[in-house]
């Protein structure tokens, strides 16, 4: 099946430092991603919408400044968490759709 | 009011049990209804998707949709130790992978 690789699995960083998730379609075209969150025992949030070659569209409350999205090619998309703190430590997830949706194995950031 | 309320759990059943799992939404306009398996700090995997309501089976899978009820439903049969997961339910208004999940049932299978 259709493989989406998240890179890195797993990050600590110092607050007010900024932190970049690479999500990669490995065998596949993507014009479209998703990012989600996910905290301890809740469900997956959906942050935003990834658009190759056009700026993400964001969910309600979701700071477009804090996290930014760039979709440069057809098979990587990149999250930036910018000005890290430690609210923002959680488990951040990837999909990319070819007939049904492929997730990351996600990364776990922490903010110390 | 959440747009899919998933009981978390935890379950816990015995090896060779029947696995019941359901979510309700209240939304209706949503079309495409997803389960997914999620363990722990991995991402989630799928393991039935459905259009519509009905039935489908897959191995030791079942999903059943009634969207009269705004209701969907995973069994698992003859469950083992390696079912033991979260699982999620998932559903889109349209084919465009844009997921609305639940909170996710932890299940755990006692050998």
């Amino acid at each position: 099946g259709a493989v989406v690789s998240q890179h890195p699995s797993w990050v600590i960083c110092k607050s007010g430092t900024s932190v970049k998730i690479e999500c990669r379609s490995l065998d596949f075209q993507a014009t479209t991603m998703f990012w989600y969150r996910q905290f301890p025992k809740q469900s997956l949030m959906l942050m935003a919408t990834s658009n190759e070659g056009s700026k993400a569209t964001y969910e309600q409350g979701v700071e477009k400044d804090k996290f930014l999205i760039n979709h440069a090619s057809l098979t990587l998309s990149t999250l930036t968490v910018t000005s890290a703190h430690p609210e923002d430590s959680s488990f951040y997830i990837c999909s990319a759709s070819r007939s049904q949706a492929f997730f990351g194995q996600g990364t776990r950031l922490t903010v110390v | 009011q959440k747009e899919v309320e998933q009981d978390p759990g935890p379950l816990s059943v015995p090896e060779g049990a029947i696995v019941s799992l359901n979510c309700t939404y209240s939304n209706s306009a949503f079309q495409y209804f997803m389960w997914y398996r999620q363990y722990s700090r991995k991402g989630p995997e799928l393991l039935m998707y459905t259009y519509s309501s009905g039935n489908k089976e897959d191995g030791r899978f079942t999903a059943q949709v009634d969207k009269s009820s705004k209701y969907i439903s995973l069994f698992i049969r003859d469950s083992q130790p390696s079912d033991s997961a979260t699982y999620l339910c998932a559903m889109s208004l349209s084919n465009d992978y844009k997921l609305s999940f639940g909170a996710g049932t932890t299940v755990t299978v006692r050998a």
